[in-house]
């Protein structure tokens, strides 16, 4: 089957602390593999894809296909990091799977 | 020109009442998505279109539920006789392409359906 899961409801850190969400994957295929965020009275939108390589607000996400994980980090966590973070699998048939998502809380 | 519009912003119903949900894509997005959003869930599939293509309904959790698109546009999300479980906030995204060719979704800013 299918499947996203990210295992944290919620994750709690400190200004300057590095943070890192979980997210796992289930997939028999070449995985495409994305976060999506959402900051609070904004829409869902693309934070990052696996395939750029690329580090978009100081976050990164490596694809780790023997653990099958895709976890976001960062090294230094801000205040305006708060939000809902999605992970997100595209197999391949059109539609995008998303996780249960986390919420991050960035204390000051 | 705008993004992803949904209409409406809220709504309140009473159970065993028809509710309609409407998005507008982005203009020249060929694929179009429904998700449901609820505490607990996450992001739940419901429905995809893409161009002249059958819809994958795989998503859709009861034949109370149901979806069409327009003329490759605007596309309504349908649910009849809510029942208090429908609700949640519901997503509507439009892309370019399909999410297996690594596209970005642009989401709306959804319609938050309350069952009393």
């Amino acid at each position: 089957a299918q499947r996203v899961t990210q295992p944290e409801k919620l994750l709690s850190v400190f200004k300057g602390a590095p943070v890192e969400l979980k997210c796992n994957y289930s997939y028999s295929g070449s995985p495409e593999l994305f976060w999506y965020v959402q900051y609070s009275r904004q829409r869902l939108q693309l934070l990052l894809r696996h395939i750029s390589r690329e580090s978009i607000k100081g976050f990164t996400a490596d694809l780790n296909k023997g653990e099958t994980s895709f976890h976001l980090k960062k090294p230094f966590a801000q205040e305006e990091d708060s939000a809902m973070y999605y992970c997100a699998l595209a197999p391949n048939t059109g539609k995008l799977i998303f996780g249960q998502g986390t919420t991050l809380q960035v204390k000051p | 020109g705008a993004g992803v519009s949904q209409s409406p912003s809220n709504k309140v119903t009473e159970k065993g009442k028809d509710v309609e949900l409407r998005c507008d894509p982005i203009s020249g997005h060929t694929a179009l998505y429904w998700y449901r959003q609820s505490l607990g869930q996450g992001l739940e599939f419901l429905i995809y279109f893409q161009g002249n293509s059958a819809p994958d309904k795989s998503g859709l959790p009861s034949d109370r539920f149901s979806a069409e698109r327009t003329g490759g546009s605007v596309s309504t999300l349908t649910i009849q006789r809510t029942q208090q479980e429908d609700s949640a906030v519901y997503l509507c995204a439009s892309s370019l392409r399909l999410a297996g060719d690594a596209g970005e979704l642009f989401f709306g800013e959804g319609s938050r359906l309350t069952v009393l």
